[in-house]
């Protein structure tokens, strides 16, 4: 099982600060996943990188997939509360799993 | 988005009987899907991956014998939580993939008293 290391793994910051949360690992994949997840909830998808320096923007969002497809990257801008929650990566052929960062936005 | 359902949402058992999670794409067909745990605060954990028309494959230290899981159609899948104990409550969740994505069910509770 190819292991997805994340990090920070917990992280508290004051609404409209900027974070940015990494996903890394040895191993080469052909796609990424980042979800967000909510206490009691299933991860909801927020995007999928497919391409070697691919960047996708999603609103405050900015996903990176890194050149050589082992690593990601998740930027917020300008946090808000309603950004708290755990943000996970994901590799789809095993389905591995970061470990996690659970983000609390204070406001 | 495609959709992936699960039921029940919460499930109360008690100890020693068997629990049965259900895990459907409703609008595509998965040929796999899988299953996983998740323990407060903490990243989801493979369990085992479910196939269609075959047996299912589990992650190491996943007891087979315990978990059952039958993948009996091509938009179902099921997880039998057999001879329950309070460890194993839990939130479990079941994904399946279309293209190079993966899409969760919304996850299920479950108490074992």
């Amino acid at each position: 099982t190819q292991l997805l290391e994340q990090s920070p793994q917990f992280l508290s910051i004051q609404e409209g600060e900027n974070l940015t949360v990494y996903c890394n690992s040895s191993s080469v994949f052909s796609s990424l996943q980042w979800y967000r997840q909510e206490p009691g909830e299933g991860p909801v998808l927020l995007v999928t990188v497919v391409t070697g320096g691919e960047v996708k923007k999603l609103k405050r969002l900015t996903f990176q997939f890194g050149d050589a497809r082992k690593d990601s990257s998740l930027h917020i801008t300008a946090a808000q509360p309603g950004d708290t929650g755990l943000y996970l990566c994901a590799a789809y052929q095993k389905v591995t799993f970061g470990t996690g960062t659970k983000l609390q936005v204070i406001p | 988005g495609a959709v992936v359902s699960q039921h029940p949402s919460r499930v109360i058992c008690k100890s020693g009987t068997s629990v049965k999670i259900e895990c459907r794409s409703l609008d595509f067909q998965a040929t796999t899907m899988f299953w996983y745990r998740q323990f407060p605060k903490q990243s989801l954990m493979l369990m085992a991956t479910s196939n269609e028309g075959s047996k299912a494959t589990y992650e190491q230290g996943v007891e087979k014998d315990k978990f059952l899981i039958n993948h009996a159609s091509l938009t179902l899948s099921t997880l039998t939580v057999t001879s329950a104990h309070p460890e194993d409550s839990s939130f479990y969740i079941c994904s399946a993939p279309l293209g190079n994505t993966i899409y969760f069910g919304e996850g299920s509770w479950l108490t074992v008293v």
